[in-house]
């Protein structure tokens, strides 16, 4: 099974609110955990990072949360605009038996802006 | 700076037909990364490159799938002979490498077998 996933499979919000991405992951080695943004027909774009040291980061009308006593990340995006809407996926970066560094993702949020 | 290239953009191939998938990473990434993403999906490793050494090919389909990065630079990903289930997107990824570093992705290749 997947390791990471997330709640919603879409969001709806109106123009100019504010988003908010959950994704749960059942890794609790995972420590390095990465949230991309995939407009549809391109690649994956990074958004945002957050560390296991850390329980909050913010960029630029992003904010990512990390709650590692109950396995919960989540993106939030102030104010947001048409040019949000698009697929988010979370992602974890784990040391597994295998020695598989890559990033495993979860299945995505498609995230609706309304006018 | 130019991002991860992949091309084609865009493969239509008979089923039982190879196919081949090239990726030239972000200069200077020692660290790259084959993804499959089906739809509606997020995307899966296949396998992992540091340098020219493949440290992680674990979810590589060994039996129809290889993949090569000769000189530790671009890399090629071949499905011999392909299956209608290999229809997906094929991403590739470079990164500095080492665990935790950003990792940035190319526009993909969509693959329909027919």
């Amino acid at each position: 099974g997947e390791s990471v996933g997330l709640h919603l499979p879409t969001l709806s919000v109106q123009e100019g609110d504010n988003s908010i991405i959950n994704c749960a992951y059942s890794n609790s080695a995972s420590d390095y955990f990465i949230w991309y943004k995939q407009e549809s027909g391109k690649g994956p774009q990074f958004i945002i990072d957050i560390r296991s040291n850390m329980d909050k980061r913010q960029g630029q009308r992003v904010t990512v949360l990390l709650n590692k006593t109950v396995k919960h990340l989540s993106l939030q995006i102030a104010a947001t605009q048409p040019g949000d809407s698009a697929v988010y996926f979370c992602a974890e970066n784990y040391r597994g038996g295998g020695g598989a560094d890559g990033l495993t993702f979860g299945k995505g949020t498609h995230l609706i802006i309304q006018p | 700076e130019a991002g991860v290239v992949q091309s084609p953009r865009y493969k239509i191939i008979e089923k039982k037909q190879p196919v081949a998938f090239w990726c030239n990473p972000i200069s200077g990434h020692n660290t790259l990364y084959w993804y499959l993403q089906n739809l509606g999906q997020g995307p899966e490793l296949l396998i992992r490159y540091e340098n020219e050494e493949a440290v992680d090919d674990s979810q590589l389909p060994k039996d129809r799938f290889s993949a090569e990065r000769l000189k530790g630079v671009d890399s090629t990903l071949k499905i011999q002979p392909a299956e209608l289930g290999d229809s997906a997107v094929y991403l590739c990824a470079s990164s500095l490498g080492g665990r935790g570093t950003e990792a940035f992705f190319g526009q993909g290749t969509r693959l329909t077998v027919v």
